[in-house]
């Protein structure tokens, strides 16, 4: 079965530092990679999504990178602030074919200090 | 912010009691979703529907059951509670745009089962 896995342990980070946070998935590769914030005791909120023949997609701080030969995610954070600190899940979408059903990782804490 | 909301925020109840949490959106979408998240773990697709009269089973087994008889509402139902059904349930709805779908998540309910 699919599985997908985020770093479990906290990021802890320094205000103005780059925060990267990695989701590595077995199998077959999705039709698009999505990243969502969640905060505690919230629902998760999206923030990007990448497509499968997309290498780079960038939103204001925010990037994201998409290797379906390691079958790997980036997310990178620059010049983080603590209002950064949150629980980062990735998600994957495998598509129209597949009622763009979502398959989320289990996230990764960051925390942002000042 | 999403115009999905979940009510109640927090539930604590008894064994054996019949519970309907309850979803709904303003934003006309058709497709909606019911997740269950413990703490710190990844969303687990319990329910899914495509549009009025429409629901299927997600990813995770579980003994709740769910109807889609308005658009805008799709309320999950427990009919005896016990505590292995104590969580976070997280409702989300969905709509596609230019090709690419994202979701939109409710505040969540907190059930605890005793």
């Amino acid at each position: 079965s699919q599985k997908i896995e985020q770093n479990s342990e906290a990021l802890n980070i320094q205000e103005g530092k780059t925060a990267t946070l990695t989701c590595n998935y077995t199998n077959y590769s999705p039709a698009y990679l999505q990243w969502y914030r969640q905060d505690p005791g919230r629902g998760p909120v999206f923030l990007l999504l990448i497509r499968e023949n997309e290498k780079e997609k960038r939103k204001e701080r925010l990037k994201v990178t998409f290797d379906t030969t390691l079958k790997q995610s980036l997310f990178h954070i620059t010049a983080s602030q603590p209002a950064d600190s949150a629980t980062y899940l990735c998600a994957l979408d495998w598509g129209k074919a597949a009622g763009n059903k979502l398959t989320f990782g289990g996230g990764t804490r960051v925390l942002v200090k000042p | 912010e999403a115009d999905i909301y979940q009510t109640p925020r927090y539930l604590v109840i008894g064994t054996g009691k019949k519970i309907t949490l309850e979803c709904s959106q303003t934003m006309g979408h058709d497709k909606m979703y019911w997740y269950q998240q413990d703490p710190g773990m990844e969303l687990h697709l319990i329910h899914y529907s495509y549009g009025v009269n429409s629901t299927e089973k997600g990813d995770l087994s579980s003994e709740s059951t769910v109807s889609r008889i308005r658009t805008e509402h799709f309320p999950l139902t427990l009919e005896s509670a016990r505590p292995s059904h104590t969580s976070q349930y997280l409702c989300a709805s969905s709509v596609r745009t230019g090709g690419l779908e994202t979701q939109y998540f409710g505040p969540g309910t907190r059930l605890l089962v005793l």
